[in-house]
């Protein structure tokens, strides 16, 4: 399964840009990098994801690192509704269509 | 916007009843997802399902677990004979195409296995 690394937990205040490590050492070529987050009491739900450039959307941003193993996710400014969990999911051919859910990151945001 | 629906929210039985968990994927999507939550850990795969077959299952989905697509908007998850291990959420999730789509994931129906 795909391994990917988070840390267990982030705090951030309101308004201010929060970013979200997650290390995947053993990304192979065609590894896609997607970001879901569950917020409480509901169902995961898409964010972002790229393959080698960085990426925007309206939710968020994400940066990959030049050699791929690492990315972050950024929330450009936090805001309550943000609290959630955030998933560094690796997807690709090896991985069938499944989503392997880690631990994720619980990020907190503070008013 | 078009959104994956769940019913019911939560659903109460008895050891060794059967349940029938419900999900409507959204409408042009081709591929069917069941996870579990149980409380306090991470999200789990069960199967996939594609074209009336299973495509991909994991080892938790043993031979108590079954899924149809009775018609063509529902997609339900069958329990024959409930464990107590088995109370958790459940979320149902569907996407277009497989391997990279985006899977877009239904509010989840709790079960609770007395």
């Amino acid at each position: 399964d795909a391994k990917t690394t988070q840390p267990n937990s982030m705090e951030s205040n309101e308004e201010e840009p929060v970013h979200l490590p997650c290390n995947h050492s053993t990304i192979s070529g065609t590894d896609y990098i997607h970001w879901y987050r569950q917020l409480p009491s509901q169902g995961p739900e898409y964010v972002i994801h790229g393959l080698t450039s960085n990426v925007n959307n309206r939710m968020a941003s994400l940066a990959i690192a030049e050699d791929r193993k690492s990315s972050t996710l950024i929330l450009h400014r936090a805001t309550l509704r943000d609290a959630a969990v955030y998933y560094c999911i690796l997807r690709g051919l090896g991985y069938g269509n499944k989503l392997v859910f880690g631990a994720g990151t619980i990020l907190r945001v503070k008013s | 916007e078009p959104e994956v629906t769940q019913t019911p929210s939560h659903q109460v039985t008895q050891m060794g009843q059967e349940v029938i968990l419900r999900c409507v994927p959204i409408s042009n999507h081709l591929y069917f997802y069941w996870y579990r939550q149980i409380l306090g850990q991470k999200v789990e795969f069960l199967v996939s399902f594609y074209n009336n077959e299973i495509s991909e299952k994991s080892e938790i989905f043993d031979d108590q677990f079954s899924v149809e697509r009775p018609d063509g908007s529902n997609f339900t998850l069958k329990i024959r004979s409930t464990k107590l291990e088995d109370s958790a959420m459940y979320f149902c999730a569907s996407s277009v195409a497989a391997v990279t789509d985006t899977q877009y994931f239904g509010p989840g129906t709790r079960l609770t296995v007395l």
